[in-house]
């Protein structure tokens, strides 16, 4: 166990549809980061923050945000959802700030999001 | 743009044969270079990086930056070694990684 955690762990919903997936980070990790991993793209790094404020983006559509609160947890929002939304939504965490890989990246278990 | 390639998708050998898991990448500056894995029901967790020269689990990686290689290595596998492989490059400008598409390697008995 990584000490991430992730919920839901399964989601389904419908085109057109908004959810929120929710990360907390291992106890004194400042940093968080969102990766999307589908069949299509493999594992594409979406977006981090790091103690609430963004840092790095990579291919996240401008459907979906993120955010870090006070507490380190984050969420990513994903809205307007389409057929190839469906995916595997990983988050890390690392205490640095350097992109987090000059620290080791912890990650979650995921959220398996289905849309129907 | 940044790029990492596993031009293997799976690579299967048996217990005690040396393994080499490929990866290629394109990177306009001086890469930072890493392996993840991910093993059956677990979650993906970092095995090394090429900073540090490490040896993980008997496997080690070079970069070789004449080929744009960072190949992973083991010299006789063994079937806990079985598991996905992920090779990343991180962007050290803008922190951003790129993750390859992963090779899974299954070792026979």
């Amino acid at each position: 166990d990584s000490g991430v955690t992730q919920t839901p762990k399964h989601l389904i919903t419908a085109t057109g549809q908004r959810v929120t997936l929710r990360c907390s980070p291992r106890s004194g990790d400042l940093s968080v980061y969102w990766y999307q991993q589908s069949l299509d793209q493999g594992l594409q790094f979406l977006i981090q923050y790091y103690n609430g404020e963004e840092r790095a983006k990579g291919n996240i559509l401008e459907r979906f945000s993120a955010q870090q609160f006070p507490d380190l947890h984050s969420e990513l929002n994903l809205s307007s959802l389409e057929l190839g939304d469906s995916a595997l939504y990983f988050c890390a965490s690392s205490p640095g700030l350097a992109g987090g890989f000059y620290n080791e990246q912890f990650f979650g278990p995921g959220t398996r999001l289905t849309v129907l | 743009a940044q790029r990492v390639t596993q031009p293997e998708k799976l690579l299967s050998v048996f217990k005690g044969a040396p393994v080499e898991l490929k990866c290629n990448y394109s990177y306009s500056g001086s890469p930072e270079l890493f392996w993840y894995v991910q093993y059956s029901r677990q979650r993906l967790q970092l095995l090394l990086r090429h900073i540090s020269r490490e040896s993980i689990k008997g496997f080690t990686a070079d970069l070789n930056k004449g080929e744009t290689s960072f190949h992973l290595k083991k010299p006789f596998a063994q079937e806990e070694d079985s598991a996905m492989y992920y090779c990343a490059l991180l962007d050290r400008g803008s922190y951003i990684p790129t993750f390859g598409r992963g090779t899974s390697l299954i070792v026979h008995p």
